[in-house]
């Protein structure tokens, strides 16, 4: 059964801490992988597509990596404005693009 | 654009009666997507139509949940009867279909599901 794990659950960092979030899943023939973003009391947005082992995606202080059985989410030098929980997710066979599996998130605090 | 747009937000009912969640897709969207989100089971998908058309319903927990799109701009997820452990935040999404590649899904603000 295709799973995706999120580690760790909850993370507290001081301003300008940087870390890393993971995702590792078991799905055969994986492709692709996409991380959101969910504010309290909002729907997730969307952050990254990743789609073969060795991709790498930037946006501002966030770079998402790709390897064949897993995924980190790298902080560089977070605001308190990058408090959320991230969510990754892949493709369930079958099912194309559309049909995702959700991980259950790591909650981010980052304190000033 | 407003984005996708729910009703209502939140939702306070008693067990047997009937729910109805109602979502309006970004214009032009062709692709529907409904969630469910719950502490102990994470966001799950329950049903994605595509141009108004039920495609995958494998998530959906049981009979007494349906949903409907009569049209391209509107759907809705309804609970019959409504039971305690339906309490979660139904989310719904949508996304404009893009050959070869994941078509980014938008969702929208959820509902908030209590059943007494």
């Amino acid at each position: 059964e295709d799973q995706v794990t999120q580690s760790p659950e909850a993370l507290r960092l001081q301003e300008g801490e940087s870390s890393s979030l993971n995702c590792s899943y078991t799905v055969s023939g994986l492709r692709g992988l996409f991380w959101y973003r969910q504010d309290p009391g909002k729907g997730p947005e969307f952050l990254f597509t990743l789609y073969s082992a060795g991709e790498e995606k930037e946006k501002e202080r966030l770079k998402a990596t790709l390897t064949k059985k897993e995924s980190f989410l790298h902080i560089t030098a977070p605001k308190p404005e990058d408090s959320a929980t991230y969510l990754c997710a892949v493709p369930a066979r079958p099912g194309g693009y559309n049909k995702l599996i959700f991980g259950a998130g790591t909650r981010l605090a980052v304190h000033p | 654009d407003a984005g996708v747009i729910q009703s209502p937000r939140h939702e306070v009912t008693e067990m047997g009666q009937e729910v109805t969640l109602r979502c309006k897709p970004i214009s032009g969207h062709d692709y529907l997507f409904w969630y469910r989100q719950t502490m102990m089971r994470g966001l799950e998908l329950l049903i994605y139509f595509n141009n108004n058309v039920p495609i995958d319903d494998s998530g959906m927990p049981e009979d007494r949940f349906s949903a409907k799109m009569p049209n391209a701009s509107f759907s809705t997820l309804k609970i019959q009867p409504s039971e305690p452990r339906d309490s979660a935040v139904y989310f719904c999404a949508s996304s404009l279909w893009a050959s070869g590649s994941y078509n980014e899904q938008f969702f929208g603000p959820g509902t908030r599901l209590t059943v007494l």
